[in-house]
């Protein structure tokens, strides 16, 4: 596609339940990045994936987070048993390469907003 | 500890006008600082870049200024216009290396009045 394609755009969930947000990268991105966004605050770093491989991880608040990148391609981010302070707008980026990873143009998607009630 | 802050909040100016967007930063070893754009439901948007060898940089209506002295990153606007309106948010990155990891500040809010 165009851009950083996320689905779904929305999910409202009840608490104890597991969640995967889809992240569909520019066509030919190597990196991929997940971010999440609380309201009326910046990004937070999550994950930083460059091919298959998490290059990064530091950002996963505890073990109930987990991101796979398992073809190079699209990601998944997996939250188990979710909790109220998840909820938050999950923003997934992409980047051509390594050089490119190494500056500030990534590429966001519009965002999946999770909702745990 | 790290952090990555903005001055204000919210900034009203008026259309035409120059907007000057700032934003503190605390980690001496960052090398690198990012402006991004977002508006209401979207993802951030690549504005302007700078590295830390460097003090000013200039795009089209856009010129980021770094202050290393006393870590200040600005943002400025020239000729400003209804499509400016949005959240701002400068970021930085410690060390540049084979990470994406960047930090995030907590955005101004720029309001462009007709």
């Amino acid at each position: 596609g165009a851009g950083v394609s996320q689905t779904p755009s929305n999910k409202v969930t009840e608490k104890g339940k597991y969640v995967e947000l889809r992240c569909d990268p520019i066509s030919g991105h190597t990196a991929l990045y997940w971010y999440r966004q609380s309201l009326g605050q910046g990004p937070e770093f999550l994950i930083y994936f460059q091919g298959t491989g998490a290059a990064d991880d530091s950002g996963l608040p505890n073990d109930r987070f987990f991101a796979v990148r398992p073809e190079g391609s699209v990601s998944t981010l997996k939250i188990q048993r979710t909790e109220r302070g998840d909820s938050a707008v999950y923003l997934c980026a992409s980047s051509l390469t390594m050089d490119t990873a190494n500056t500030g143009e990534l590429f966001f998607g519009e965002g999946s907003r999770l909702t745990v009630l | 500890g790290e952090s990555v802050g903005l001055h204000l909040p919210t900034l009203s100016v008026q259309e035409g006008d120059n907007s000057i967007i700032n934003c503190a930063y605390s980690n001496s070893a960052s090398d690198y600082f990012i402006w991004y754009k977002q508006e209401s439901g979207k993802g951030p948007q690549f504005i302007i870049d700078i590295r830390s060898n460097m003090d000013k940089r200039q795009g089209q209506r856009v010129t980021v200024l770094l202050n290393k002295t006393v870590k200040h990153l600005s943002l400025q606007i020239a000729a400003t216009q209804p499509g400016d309106s949005a959240v701002y948010f400068c970021a930085e990155k410690i060390n540049s290396g084979n990470t994406g990891k960047l930090i995030f500040g907590q955005g101004t809010t720029l309001q462009v009045k007709p």
